[in-house]
């Protein structure tokens, strides 16, 4: 069971908005700001949003990040075929003294 | 361009040890804090453990419980991660990622598989 709680899947048609969501608690989500990652099929995980909703360089503003309270959400508009991938949420937990992952969540794009 | 090429993965027997490195190339290594992030087969992202830019700070998941061991050598650039009596659910790709309070390079991996 992970610590941050995200949907297994989600899905969406090419131009659709999609929105994944992470739960947490008061002890990660809640004190410290949340980072998102992507991992397309067979490679390594990338930064995909940092800081709740900061995108790196090179991350099309089609995504997009929130927090509130202890959730967090992350929002790919225009969705493309190349947004397939797994996407998981991470931040650090104040109680746990280390990081911690959402079980990530595997959008299909129809 | 940063780099970041993880090694030493393989198969092992349950009870055994292995030692994965972590070479780091295009950044000063010295000034950042590293990770080691593992992923079973078919499962999700689990972080493992963080060591901060100058080894002063260790932190290790709970999951460990005492049976990795995480280390650098800034001299030569080089992240490890020690990992003894190897259990068949410690089998994953390991990853080293480089900690900007986030992981904003990661490694390709490299595959750890304990068996008989």
């Amino acid at each position: 069971q992970s610590v941050l709680t995200q949907p297994p899947s989600a899905s969406g048609t090419p131009g659709q908005r999609v929105t994944i969501s992470c739960s947490g608690s008061s002890s990660n989500i809640g004190s410290n700001t949340v980072n998102w990652y992507q991992q397309l099929p067979g490679t390594a995980p990338k930064l995909l949003m940092y800081i709740n909703n900061q995108r790196p360089s090179g991350v099309p503003d089609r995504f997009s990040g929130s927090k509130s309270g202890t959730s967090a959400s992350l929002a790919i508009s225009g969705l493309q075929s190349e947004d397939e991938a797994d996407y998981y949420c991470a931040t650090w937990d104040d109680s746990l003294n280390g990081w911690v992952f959402g079980g990530g969540t595997k959008l299909t794009v129809l | 361009e940063v780099q970041l090429v993880e090694s030493g993965g393989g198969l092992v027997k349950p009870g055994g040890s292995l030692r994965l490195s972590c070479a780091a190339s295009g950044f000063t290594f010295s000034s950042y804090g590293m990770n080691w992030v593992r992923q079973a087969p078919g499962k999700g992202l689990e972080w493992v453990s963080s060591i901060s830019f100058s080894s002063s700070y260790i932190y290790y998941s709970d999951s460990l419980k005492g049976r990795f061991t995480i280390s650098r050598d800034n001299a030569k650039n080089s992240l490890y991660l020690q990992m003894n009596s190897l259990r068949a659910e410690d089998t994953a790709v390991y990853y080293c990622a480089r900690d900007s309070d986030r992981f904003d390079y990661w490694g390709q991996g490299t595959l750890v598989t304990v068996s008989s």
